[in-house]
C-alpha cells in the first residue's frame, strides 16, 4: 500500500529563495507531523496538525517557516528567505490519531541552501 | 538539556555479537517510549515500542526503568543487516502531546 510521500526528494536553493515542501500522508491518517533532521542528529519536531487544525507549531525555528494543511490531507511546509542553517532533511510523518499511534515517516526532502 | 540523551557511538561489532544501547529521558511524565531504526539516507522506521515490564521481539529486547528514566535496547546474535542508526524516542506530554522527541541516534556497524 502507499506510504507517506514527499516531494521534491532533493531541493537546492540559493540563500534568500523561498521553498515549498509537500507531504502526502497515508490516506485516512488524521495526524500529520513535520520534523527537521540535521546531519548527525535525530529528527527535531517542527509542527503538528490534526486534520486541518495546526495544534502545535512551537517547534518552528523562526517566522520564516510556515506550514499548512488546508483540507486535512496534503500538507505544505514553506520556508521563506532560506538561510544556510536551514539545510537539513525535512521529514513528514502521519498517524491514525492521537498519542501512542505509530508515526509513519516519508522519505524526506533534503534541502541544501547555498 | 535535551529531552532524550543517547550515546552516538559508533558501535562496531562482529556478526553474532550481543550489543546494548542506552538512553535517558528528562520528562518524568512521559508515557510512551520507542526505538526507531534509521538506515543511511532513509527515513526512521519503528523498531519496537518499549513497555514498563520490558518486551522482546525476536533478537531484540527493550527495557524501561521509570525510576531512573532510562531505556535500553539489547540486540542478540547481531546480523550484518542490523547495521543502522538506532533512535531512542519518547512521546511528549501535556502541551507537547503527540510530538516525538528523538535522541541523536546510536550508530551500529556489524562486520562479517
Amino acid at each position: 500500500g502507499a506510504g507517506v510521500s514527499q516531494s521534491p526528494r532533493y531541493k537546492v536553493a540559493k540563500r534568500g529563495q523561498d521553498v515549498a515542501l509537500r507531504c502526502d500522508p497515508i490516506s485516512g491518517h488524521v495526524s500529520l507531523f513535520w520534523y527537521q533532521q540535521a546531519l548527525g542528529q535525530g529528527p527535531e519536531f517542527l509542527t503538528y496538525f490534526q486534520n486541518e487544525a495546526q495544534l502545535d507549531k512551537s517547534g518552528l525555528p523562526s517566522d520564516r517557516f510556515f506550514a499548512e494543511r488546508p483540507e486535512g490531507s496534503v500538507s505544505t511546509l514553506k520556508i521563506q528567505r532560506t538561510q544556510q542553517e536551514d539545510s537539513a532533511v525535512y521529514l513528514c510523518a502521519s498517524s491514525l490519531a492521537g498519542e501512542g499511534n505509530e508515526q509513519f515517516f516519508g522519505p524526506g526532502t533534503r534541502l541544501t541552501v547555498l | 538539556r535535551k529531552e532524550v540523551e543517547q550515546d552516538p557511538g559508533p558501535f562496531n561489532v562482529p556478526e553474532g555479537a550481543t550489543v546494548a544501547f542506552n538512553c535517558t529521558y528528562s520528562n518524568s511524565a512521559s508515557q510512551s517510549f520507542f526505538w526507531y531504526r534509521q538506515d543511511c539516507r532513509k527515513e526512521p522506521k519503528l523498531l519496537m515500542s518499549v513497555y514498563s515490564s520490558g518486551n522482546e521481539d525476536g533478537r531484540f529486547t527493550a527495557q524501561l526503568n521509570r525510576a531512573s528514566q532510562y531505556i535500553s535496547l539489547l540486540i542478540r546474535d547481531s546480523k550484518l543487516s542490523d547495521s543502522a542508526t538506532y533512535l531512542c524516542v519518547v512521546n511528549g506530554r501535556g502541551s507537547t502531546l503527540g510530538r516525538l522527541y528523538f535522541g541523536r541516534g546510536t550508530q551500529l556497524t556489524v562486520w562479517p
